[in-house]
């Protein structure tokens, strides 16, 4: 089945320095991947779509400059937290479909992210 | 915006007992989708539904979508201590693939 890998499981960081996040799609290619931000008993809210060869599209309330996404290649995205502060701390998680979503889409194991 | 709002937020149940969770859609959707994550995991996909009307069953998980494809339901029979973990509901209104969450169900089973 669709693997997603997501790297790193977890990071602490200090306020004012920048951290970058990956997800690869394993097994498929992935023209597009989502990034979400999850609080600790919250749902997942969709932060951007990340476009192989384009821009990102960042959902409502969401500093593009602050979360860089980059999909270079049709296997991986990156989310970059730019100066992160303690707010930035969340469980961040990636998901991609190798079925354009008509077969539920793969989430990546997500990413733990402290600032202190 | 596509809204989606779940119920309940809690449910806590003894094993064997029955469990519901439903999803509500302020739009109507092309399709809902129902994930399972368990306490420190990443969401699992269990099931897409697409059509008006439509029922799905996994082993004891029975899921429906609603006639007006704006509202859906997981019910559990029997539940067992394997099913813990929280239930998202997951709308999709168009076809650039979006997902909109619910807030999620969690369940708890005593054993």
């Amino acid at each position: 089945g669709a693997v997603v890998s997501q790297h790193p499981s977890w990071v602490i960081c200090k306020s004012g320095t920048s951290v970058k996040i990956e997800c690869r799609s394993l097994d498929f290619q992935a023209t597009t991947m989502f990034w979400y931000r999850q609080f600790p008993k919250q749902s997942l809210m969709l932060m951007a779509t990340s476009n192989e060869g384009s821009k990102a599209t960042y959902e409502q309330g969401v500093e593009k400059d602050k979360f860089l996404i980059n999909h270079a290649s049709l296997t991986l995205s990156t989310l970059t937290v730019t100066s992160a502060h303690p707010e930035d701390s969340s469980f961040y998680i990636c998901s991609a479909s190798s079925s354009g979503g008509s077969y539920g889409y793969t989430f990546g194991s997500g990413t733990r992210l402290t600032v202190v | 915006g596509q809204q989606v709002m779940q119920i309940p937020q809690y449910q806590h149940v003894q094993e064997g007992e029955d469990f519901t969770t439903y999803c509500n859609s302020s739009t109507t959707l092309s399709n809902i989708q129902w994930y399972k994550q368990r306490p420190g995991g990443h969401p699992v996909f269990l099931i897409q539904l697409v059509k008006s009307g439509e029922v799905k069953k996994q082993k004891r998980l029975t899921f429906q979508f609603g006639e007006a494809k704006k509202n859906s339901s997981l019910h559990i029979t029997a539940t067992q201590t394997t099913d813990v973990g929280t239930y998202f509901c997951a709308g999709s209104g168009g076809s650039n693939y979006k997902l909109t969450f619910g807030k999620g169900t969690l369940l708890t089973v005593n054993p």
